[in-house]
């Protein structure tokens, strides 16, 4: 079975504060998402990864940055977290055709 | 930004009853169209990822048809058990490997 996990599954934070989101995988998957989850939005890509230090922006790529630097690791990472930051995120690992996806269990992030 | 568009946003139905969800998506630059289910608490787990127009998938109670011309996929439960409450997601897969996802439809399975 594919393991997705992630650092914390509820995280409060001050406004200003810098945030790193992890996520390991343990299928070598080449990609790897991050996402966040808002109320009436659904799932939103914020970047992704193909590879090692590659990274791409996906949809809302504002505010955030990432990070991979292991195959098995993609952090994202809020350099000064505003309180519209506060959402659900979710990290998803990816395999080959026909590209399905697989989940951690997602972090709350709270910004204050 | 794509429009991956699913309906209804909630439904709430009786333990017993069948019932189905609308996915509308991008008729052009197909490639596979994914189903999702989240529980409150867990992480999204795929139900099913389908590639061809016509394409029909079934899990148990739960199926799925594809119609890639048109651009809509359907999901149905049949005789719907409160553990089927979640929210559904469906994911459209255009060339390349990223998803969009609709907004999703919450279903809430009374005993």
């Amino acid at each position: 079975d594919v393991k997705v996990t992630q650092s914390s599954r509820y995280l409060v934070k001050r406004t200003g504060e810098k945030v790193f989101l992890e996520c390991v995988q343990d299928m070598d998957h080449e990609n790897m998402f991050w996402y966040r989850q808002d109320p009436g939005l659904g799932l939103r890509l914020i970047y992704f990864s193909y590879d090692v230090k590659m990274k791409e922006k996906g949809d809302i790529p504002e505010g955030y940055s990432v990070s991979r630097e292991k195959k098995e690791r993609f952090s994202l990472i809020l350099e000064s977290a505003s309180t519209n930051q506060t959402s659900m995120y979710l990290c998803a690992t990816g395999g080959r055709e026909p590209y399905e996806q697989y989940f951690g269990p997602g972090t709350r992030l709270t910004v204050t | 930004i794509l429009n991956v568009e699913q309906s209804p946003q909630s439904l709430h139905v009786q333990e017993g009853d069948s019932t189905n969800f609308t996915c509308s998506f991008p008729s052009s630059n197909f490639y596979a169209l994914h189903w999702y289910r989240w529980e409150t608490a867990k992480s999204p787990e795929a139900l099913f990822v389908m590639t061809l127009n016509g394409d029909e998938k079934k899990k148990g109670r739960i199926s799925a048809t594809l119609n890639t011309k048109e651009g809509y996929s359907y999901l149905y439960i049949k005789g719907s058990q409160p553990e089927d409450s979640a929210t559904y997601l469906c994911a459209f897969g255009g060339s390349g490997d990223k998803l969009t996802f609709g907004t999703g439809t919450r279903l809430a399975v009374r005993p």
